[in-house]
């Protein structure tokens, strides 16, 4: 079945860039989606089909894809941004819908 | 303003059954396919289930194929889980999401706070 392969962890200052990657085979093929997700709060689609932002999400978020790598950019981070993110595809090979295994951002 | 609202999540031994509901409003129910993604303790997020708009295509994860059954009731905008067989590592908080496409699950735009599930003797 598809994995998506993302870091446990990263680290970023405020007012710098984070970016989480996540890991697939062929996964420009694939509409990638990113969540944010804070403890005790349902999750929020930050990024849809790589690169789109749904509305509400602030510009700062942004969303490629090279090669086997997806990533999810944030530019001026903030406090408020710590999270675990999330990427998910539909596999449509075998009609699942998987996610990576999480990154947790830490704002330093 | 669009929500969804989960029910039904408790303490069940194992081999019991239950049923989640989530309680849709603020849009156009059947136009959605809609999901299930639950959450073991400390662990990520895996996808449970899809169904279609009108219910006709049905999705699941290789993990409960066979013991969960997702349904929907567009008149009433409800959405179901029926869990049955219930093992120690069904134990999660379980949410529903609504999804951006009529048919195939694609990409989950709006969740619910989610309903706990605890398999326990």
């Amino acid at each position: 079945s598809y994995v998506l392969t993302q870091p446990p962890s990263v680290s970023v200052a405020p007012g710098k860039t984070a970016s989480i990657t996540c890991e697939g085979n062929d996964i420009g093929g694939e509409g990638v989606h990113w969540y944010q997700h804070k403890p005790g709060q349902a999750p929020v689609l930050v990024m849809y089909n790589h690169g789109d932002r749904p509305s509400g999400i602030p510009e700062r978020f942004s969303g490629s894809y090279s090669g086997n790598t997806a990533a999810l950019s944030i530019t001026r981070v903030e406090v408020g941004d710590e999270a675990d993110y999330y990427c998910q595809v539909w596999d449509s090979s075998i009609d699942r819908a998987v996610f990576g295994g999480g990154t947790k951002l830490t704002v330093l | 303003e669009v929500q969804l609202l989960e029910s039904g999540g408790s303490l069940v031994q194992p081999g019991g059954s239950l049923r989640l509901s989530c309680a849709a409003s603020g849009f156009t129910f059947s136009s959605y396919a809609m999901n299930w993604v639950r959450q073991a303790p400390g662990k990520g997020l895996e996808w449970v289930s899809g169904i279609s708009g009108f219910g006709g295509n049905t999705y699941y994860a290789d993990s409960v194929k066979g013991r969960f059954t997702i349904s929907r009731d567009n008149s009433k905008n409800l959405l179901y889980l029926q869990i049955n067989s219930l093992r120690a590592e069904d134990t999660a908080l379980y949410f529903c999401a609504k999804d951006f496409t009529i048919v195939t699950p694609s990409a989950f735009d709006v969740w619910g706070q989610g309903t706990m599930v605890t398999v326990s003797s």
